[in-house]
Order: C-alpha cells, then sequence, then structure tokens
C-alpha cells in the first residue's frame, strides 16, 4: 500500500478558523516531508517542506509540524480565507538525492479536500 | 521566472492510439520529472531525468511508455498504444538540482476512450 495518506478525504472549516489537516507516513526512514496545494485544473503548488532533523516549522499562516514518533505530519493554516479551498496533500522523499544515488520521487497521499464555509 | 511549462492541456484519443506530452521545465533546473495522477489520487512518479540521462524509471510502464529528454532541457513522454486505464492527468515537474522542491506544471489531461 501508499506509504504516505491522509486520515480524512474532505475537510470543512469556517472561513476565518484554523485549519488542520492531517497526514501519517509508514517509512520511518523518510527524511524530507512537502505539503502541495492543488486547485481545480492545476497542478500542486508548493506550500511548506519540513526535513526530519525538524519538528515544527512556519511559513506565512502556515504551519507544518512533524512527529516522527508516531510518523505524523500535520498542515495548520491560521485564518482560513475562501483561496485556501483546494485540495491538499502531503508527499514524502525517501531519498536526501545529491551524489548518493537513489531517486527523488515524491510519494503522495491522495489528499483532503478542504472546504471553507462562508 | 516562467513556470514549468507542458502542451496540450487537453487530450482526448481512443485506445490503442499514441499520443505524446511536451513539458519545458524551469529555465536551469537539471531535474525532471513526469507523474500520472489519477482523479481522486495523488500524483505517482513515472520517470526521473537529471540533465539528460535516466535517473529513475522503475514505475513507468516500459511496454506502451517512453520518455526522453535529449538535450537535458524540454522532456517528452509518449504512450503507444494507449489503454483506457491510462486516462489520467500528466503532470511534469521541475527542480533546481536534485533533492530541491519540486515545481510543477499543469498538467495535461488525458481521455482515453
Amino acid at each position: 500500500g501508499e506509504s504516505v495518506g491522509l486520515h480524512l478525504p474532505t475537510l470543512s472549516v469556517q472561513e476565518g478558523d484554523n485549519s488542520i489537516i492531517n497526514c501519517a507516513y509508514s517509512n520511518s526512514a523518510s527524511d524530507y516531508f512537502i505539503w502541495y496545494k492543488q486547485e481545480s485544473g492545476k497542478g500542486p503548488q508548493f506550500i511548506i517542506d519540513i526535513r526530519s532533523n525538524m519538528d515544527k516549522r512556519q511559513g506565512q499562516r502556515v504551519t507544518v509540524l512533524l512527529n516522527k514518533t508516531v510518523k505524523h505530519l500535520s498542515l495548520q493554516i491560521a485564518a482560513t480565507q475562501p483561496g485556501d479551498s483546494a485540495v491538499y496533500f502531503c508527499a514524502e522523499n525517501r531519498s536526501p538525492g545529491g551524489s548518493g544515488g537513489g531517486a527523488d520521487g515524491l510519494t503522495f497521499g491522495k489528499g483532503t479536500h478542504l472546504i471553507i464555509q462562508p | 521566472e516562467a513556470g514549468v511549462a507542458q502542451s496540450p492541456r487537453y487530450k482526448i484519443i481512443e485506445k490503442r492510439q499514441s499520443v505524446a506530452f511536451w513539458c519545458n521545465p524551469i529555465s536551469g533546473h537539471a531535474t525532471l520529472y513526469w507523474y500520472q495522477q489519477i482523479l481522486g489520487q495523488g500524483p505517482k512518479l513515472l520517470i526521473q531525468f537529471q540533465n539528460n540521462g535516466v535517473v529513475d524509471d522503475s514505475q513507468l510502464p516500459k511496454d506502451r511508455f517512453s520518455a526522453e529528454r535529449l538535450k537535458g532541457v524540454d522532456s517528452t513522454l509518449k504512450i503507444q498504444p494507449a489503454k483506457l486505464e491510462d486516462s489520467a492527468v500528466y503532470l511534469c515537474a521541475s527542480s533546481l538540482s536534485r533533492a530541491n522542491i519540486q515545481y510543477f506544471g499543469a498538467g495535461t489531461r488525458l481521455s482515453v476512450l
């Protein structure tokens, strides 16, 4: 089965509230995690990433939390806006890439559809 | 800065026909990826190039899919012959080098009838 997955297919939140999207992964060797946002008819758009030597990283209105003990990743979006409506994917990379060999292709979960209620 | 360009945006073909997709990565990006995204699922890696060499094509159905990046810039992905289950969005992504952020194009939506 897939090593990266999301717990909920759909998440509905009120505009202005905070959103939390969760993701579980199974490969303890994964060392790089990324959140992408995909709007209808568009390609995935990079939101934020985190490496396994960190447990938290903040961006503009977004925070990613990594719990390696339980292999759990979450994306928090503050003050959710209508423009945040999209499908959110977590993805993992199991290889550090570079000159060490191996591939760098991302493994994606199935996605969570975030719906913003007015 | 221009993003990853893909064409065509949409393609409808009948099964057993052939089809080709084109990708122009972000200028200067050495690494290029092709992903397949079936409706309702996350993208799945098909092939990864580093300049004009293949890094990983382990998930590419080589009996019908082929890809090339001859000059290390543009890339084409071909399906011959197409099957119904190939209906999907084909996404191209590029990164500055390996282990950097991957930026995606808008994709080509393929419908096989």
